[in-house]
């Protein structure tokens, strides 16, 4: 199994609150992903990291920032959190990207309930 | 516009029964890939296979087994001699050559009864 965690698992916030999630890798994948899962919709792309600190915007990015200082790591912020961001996180790794099959490898996923 | 369509939201077999999971999906490019995972009641997203745009060549493995027809735009997914353990969402993928990131389908949910 590729070596990703998340953390938290399980989180219930607020309404307005912020928020951070974290991914963190052991395999030195040079792309990261994050995706949010709800139904009927499958998995979403909300931000995407192809080196540190080299980020970029994927499918659902508004109300949601991220971070890459360090290669294992990468940071997904609600700055304000909605009820309409309650759902599952997924972050994601590939060793490479677009050019070469961008095969991903996902993390464990984190719960999150806005109210 | 890429795009992923599983259009069987659920299906149920009996176990031992045989089941395909149908996958079409749109893209103008000529270089893409083609993604199957899985996603057990435990939640976690197990990668399946990858298949290049260049490769039609159907694939074995085990009681799995895919087909690629591009003629049809499809990628099917075959279970042969289904199992409880089989019982799982899955989800069809596709990655352009251009694009950094999966494009998913909304998922078939499987569930074999014992």
């Amino acid at each position: 199994d590729a070596g990703i965690t998340q953390s938290p698992r399980h989180k219930v916030t607020e309404t307005g609150t912020p928020v951070t999630l974290r991914c963190h890798q052991t395999e030195n994948h040079r792309y990261m992903y994050w995706y949010r899962q709800d139904p009927g919709h499958g998995l979403r792309l909300i931000h995407y990291s192809y080196g540190v600190k080299d980020t970029d915007k994927g499918e659902v990015s508004d109300g949601y920032s991220v971070s890459r200082s360090k290669t294992e790591d990468f940071l997904l912020t609600l700055e304000s959190a909605t009820s309409s961001q309650t759902s599952v996180y997924f972050c994601a790794i590939s060793e490479t990207g677009r050019t070469a099959g961008n095969e991903q490898f996902f993390g464990p996923g984190t719960r999150l309930t806005v109210l | 516009a890429q795009k992923v369509t599983q259009a069987q939201t659920e299906i149920s077999v009996v176990e031992k029964e045989d089941v395909t999971l149908d996958c079409v999906y749109e893209t103008r490019d000529t270089t893409y890939y083609l993604f199957w995972y899985k996603q057990p009641p435990s939640g976690e997203l197990v990668f399946l296979i990858r298949r290049n745009s260049f490769d039609e060549q159907n694939e074995i493995s085990g009681r799995y087994s895919w087909n690629f027809q591009k003629s049809t735009s499809s990628f099917n997914f075959t279970i042969t001699a289904s199992q409880v353990v089989d019982s799982a969402v899955y989800f069809c993928a596709l990655s352009e050559g251009g694009a950094n990131n999966l494009f998913f389908g909304t998922g078939t949910r499987l569930t074999v009864i014992p």
